[in-house]
């Protein structure tokens, strides 16, 4: 069964520096989201992305947050400046259409920020 | 504002039916969704239920909606060991049209033997 990928499924790194977080999507989905989880929170939605151009952003995705699709499979997430409150886990998720569509969550990535 | 709640654990013991518990603030969510997260997995899909629908059934899950109060629930049926995970409620907006989900805090549900 097709699956959402995430790499690395640990990343540790110091304050300032920057991340690139990655994702594979389904093959034939057309629509990508992150999430992110901080430990003992909830799930929170970042950003939604399509047809090259991100659909909605939350408040947490500011400045410092981008989306990429470099080529026809990797949706990668960038912090340019990590901050030690952006330590969570990231969800990558993908869905075919939109709204009624199921969105398939990748593994996560856990960020650490020291 | 958009806002979903749970209670933060349940446990149950074997071959019970177990019940989670989701409000909603947020009367235009078209659909409702529960996914379950097992210890360093992500999040999967358990089931889903429109929000003009008042029930739906599949296997062992039941899926209840009440739009009045704005509650959704989620009853598992002979409850097995393997069903001890996070279980999140999340809906989704068709007006936004951006997939966006909100979840709620997650369920933790354990079941003894």
């Amino acid at each position: 069964e097709p699956e959402v990928t995430q790499t690395p499924s640990h990343q540790v790194t110091q304050m300032g520096q920057e991340v690139i977080l990655r994702c594979v999507p389904i093959s034939n989905h057309l629509y990508f989201y992150w999430y992110r989880q901080i430990l003992g929170q909830k799930v929170e939605f970042l950003v939604s992305f399509y047809n090259n151009e991100i659909s909605e952003k939350s408040e947490i995705f500011d400045d410092q947050f981008s989306v990429e699709r470099p080529d026809g499979s990797n949706f990668t997430l960038k912090i340019r400046s990590t901050k030690l409150e952006d330590s969570a886990m990231y969800f990558c998720a993908s869905s075919e259409k939109l709204s009624t569509d199921t969105q398939y969550f990748g593994p996560g990535t856990r960020l650490t920020v020291l | 504002g958009e806002d979903v709640e749970q209670s933060l654990f349940l446990s149950v013991r074997e071959g019970d039916s177990s019940v989670i518990n989701c409000t909603y603030t947020d009367s235009s969510s078209t659909y409702l969704y529960w996914y379950k997260q097992e210890p360093g997995a992500g999040l999967q899909l358990l089931t889903y239920i429109f929000s003009n629908m008042d029930m739906k059934q599949d296997q062992r899950l039941t899926v209840l909606l009440n739009k009045k109060d704005k509650h959704l629930s989620l009853r598992i049926a002979d409850t097995q060991t393997g069903d001890s995970a996070i279980y999140f409620c999340a809906e989704s907006f068709g007006s936004s049209n951006t997939g966006k989900l909100i979840f709620g805090q997650g369920t933790t549900l354990q079941v003894k033997p």
